[in-house]
């Protein structure tokens, strides 16, 4: 596997489920990203972490809850979402240091659906 | 209140024709600016950058220019290509930092052949 990795692709859940989405990034990179996409709005940026430390919160409910165990890969744990919640969520990761450091590389996204 | 707006939700082109994608912004601060393209099913992925100390940033077919003064960038594509059919988004970040990259809506671009 190459590039940024995220699954599942597509997740429908309930309101009260508990569920989790998950990205591998196998580029060396320090920095991971949790992005959502909502229809007609613009790239929210939701998380930031460098090295493992979350260095960003966009003022993200407490329902999502980001894990980010080692600097190749990074959760989103998902409970009592809300139906405005659906949404395309991109992980992303980036190098933070050097040639670059401002450029993200986004996995192909996890499509949420929330009833 | 959005601090990057992609005014046009959508561009048609010609194939071999100029395709112009514009983009605004209202902070002063942002001085690094991206455009990804994304297609259908995939991820956005980067296309060009430029720096608030350059006025224009060129590769190959693909030409970002930046007017400080209006705030206002566009992506050039010279020539466009069905290929080139994608949602193109326009990002900043101020102290060229990537935490704060900021966003537009994109603007899909379709390039008949």
């Amino acid at each position: 596997e190459t590039g940024v990795t995220q699954t599942p692709r597509h997740l429908v859940m309930g309101m009260t489920n508990k569920k989790s989405l998950k990205c591998e990034q196998h580029l060396g990179h320090n920095a991971m990203y949790w992005y959502k996409q909502s229809a007609k709005k613009p790239l929210e940026l939701m998380f930031v972490y460098n090295f493992k430390e979350q260095t960003e919160n966009n003022s993200v409910p407490s329902r999502f809850s980001p894990e980010c165990p080692n600097s190749s890969h990074l959760f989103l744990h998902l409970h009592t979402l809300q139906p405005e919640d659906s949404a395309l969520y991109l992980c992303a990761s980036s190098p933070r240091q050097g040639w670059g450091a401002n450029v993200l590389t986004f996995g192909a996204g996890s499509r949420l659906t929330v009833l | 209140d959005q601090q990057v707006k992609q005014n046009s939700p959508s561009l048609s082109v010609q194939e071999g024709r100029i395709s112009i994608l514009n983009c605004d912004y209202t902070n002063s601060m942002f001085d690094y600016f991206l455009w990804y393209k994304k297609y259908p099913a995939e991820g956005p992925t980067f296309l060009i950058s430029i720096s608030s100390i350059k006025d224009k940033n060129e590769d190959g077919r693909f030409t970002v220019f930046l007017n400080k003064s209006a705030k206002h960038l566009s992506l050039h594509i010279v020539p466009s290509q069905p290929g080139d059919s994608a949602v193109y988004f326009c990002a900043a970040s101020a102290q060229g930092g990537s935490e704060k990259l900021v966003f537009g809506k994109g603007t899909k671009l379709t390039v008949n052949p």
